[in-house]
């Protein structure tokens, strides 16, 4: 299986400031054949299923604010969030669709300093 | 309204049965692979298994930690995806995710139904 670890944990961060969450997998999920990674990045807000942010690694989901970017390639993976919003304040997930089954990070829980 | 409605859920002893209903509507159920997600309490995400689509054959993939105890299943005609759990164990209590991909095959995760609750308890 794939192992995907998330790093950090949890993050505090000031409204307006730079989040900066890491994904690392087990091994590449990049398909050569296609040049597409195969990692995507979810968000989770209490009480709600989790909503998909980020596919093929950088690609914006549709109504997706601007200031969620993706980044990275074969192992290494990067979800950024320029210039926080209140409405931010989630867990963040990395999952990777390369092979089966199909695997999540641990979530990195991002809050208001 | 595209949305993905799941119901089916509640108390059960462990060794216990249930089988999940998911409900889709507002879009070609029938193109899409379909995805059974779980969340225990306070956890993370973890994926259960999945339904292929008519052009793959219907292949059905599942966890390691769920093979051979849950089944799963679509039926296209009524839009709908199953997930029967047998033998079921305290572990297995969980929030259930009803997921589509992206597109009509291996993709990312982009509509998730609201869950519905699943405990295994005596």
């Amino acid at each position: 299986d794939i192992v995907m670890t998330q790093s950090p944990d949890s993050l505090a961060v000031s409204l307006g400031e730079r989040a900066t969450i890491n994904c690392k997998s087990s091994q590449s999920v990049l398909y050569r054949s296609n040049n597409k990674n195969y990692l995507s990045w979810y968000q989770q807000k209490p009480g709600q299923p989790p909503k998909l942010l980020i596919y093929w690694a950088s690609t914006r989901e549709s109504g997706v604010p601007d200031r969620f970017s993706g980044s990275g390639s074969g192992t290494d993976f990067t979800l950024t969030i320029s210039g926080l919003q209140a409405e931010d304040v989630a867990v963040y997930y990395c999952q990777q669709y390369y092979g089966s089954p199909l695997t999540f990070g641990g979530g990195t829980k991002l809050e208001i300093k | 309204e595209v949305q993905l409605v799941e119901s089916g859920g509640g108390l059960v002893q462990p060794g216990g049965s249930l089988r999940l209903s998911c409900a889709a509507s507002g879009f070609t159920f029938s193109d899409h692979y379909m995805d059974w997600v779980r969340q225990a309490p306070g956890k993370g995400l973890e994926w259960v298994g999945r339904a292929r689509n008519k052009a793959n054959s219907y292949i059905i993939e599942y966890a390691a930690s769920v093979k051979g105890r849950f089944t799963i299943s679509r039926d296209d005609s009524k839009n709908s995806l199953y997930l029967q759990m047998n033998s079921l164990k305290t572990e297995d209590t969980a929030v259930y995710y009803c997921v589509r991909n992206l597109y009509g095959g291996n993709y990312a995760l982009d509509m998730w139904g609201q869950g519905t609750m699943v405990t295994v308890s005596s």
